[in-house]
């Protein structure tokens, strides 16, 4: 079956550091892969996708590219901030399925201090 | 306008109890999900609506968990006979069509003691 596996955390870094968090995933074919973010006492949020291979999703400075070959889609960003702070989720939706039927990371909680 | 709503935040109950949580997608949204986040696991897909479709109901984890959708809106999920592993945040989405994001609530924390 489909399955992501994401850095486990927690994830401490210092603002302005350089940021990976890893997401590999197993699935047949070419999954949607996604990117979702909690910030504390919110709801879920989409941060970024990418549904075909070698796309780059990007967004509030944040990167991922869809790598077929390695099966990874790592979350990049270069120079994190405190309101970074939040809890990221790794995801793929099976293809021809579209959005539904997500399979999730477990998350990694990220920190940054000041 | 407003987001996804779920309520109860947070439910407590006793082993062997029923619990109801309730869901309110964004209007207007035709297709709505359930999720669910257990200590240490990642989120797992539970049950799915589009419109008037018959739900997707392969994740659901044991027939004492049940939904349904009422008039193609807001969304309750059972859960008859509660046991503590089903202590866990339970989460809805809703989007606008299949292929659409998918837009989270806040989700309820459910506690079975």
């Amino acid at each position: 079956g489909n399955s992501v596996t994401q850095m486990e955390g927690p994830v401490t870094l210092s603002e302005e550091a350089f940021l990976t968090i890893n997401c590999t995933y197993t699935a047949t074919g070419y999954p949607s892969l996604f990117w979702y973010v909690q910030y504390p006492g919110e709801g879920l949020q989409l941060l970024l996708k990418a549904t075909k291979a070698d796309d780059k999703g990007s967004n509030k400075g944040f990167e991922a590219t869809y790598r077929k070959e390695t099966t990874s889609f790592h979350l990049e960003k270069g120079s994190v901030q405190v309101s970074d702070s939040a809890v990221y989720f790794c995801a793929l939706s099976p293809p021809n399925f579209g959005n539904e039927k997500l399979t999730f990371g477990t998350g990694t909680r990220l920190t940054i201090i000041p | 306008g407003a987001g996804v709503s779920q309520s109860p935040s947070n439910k407590v109950t006793e082993k062997g109890k029923d619990v109801e949580l309730r869901c309110d997608p964004i209007s207007g949204h035709t297709a709505l999900y359930w999720y669910r986040q257990s200590l240490g696991q990642g989120l797992e897909f539970l049950i799915y609506f589009q419109g008037n479709s018959a739900p997707d109901k392969s994740g659901l984890p044991s027939d004492r968990f049940s939904a349904e959708r009422t008039g193609g809106s807001v969304s309750t999920l059972t859960i008859q006979r509660t046991q503590q592993e089903d202590s866990a945040v339970y989460l809805c989405a809703s989007s606008f069509l299949r292929e659409e994001t998918q837009y989270f609530g806040p989700g309820t924390r459910l506690l079975v003691l």
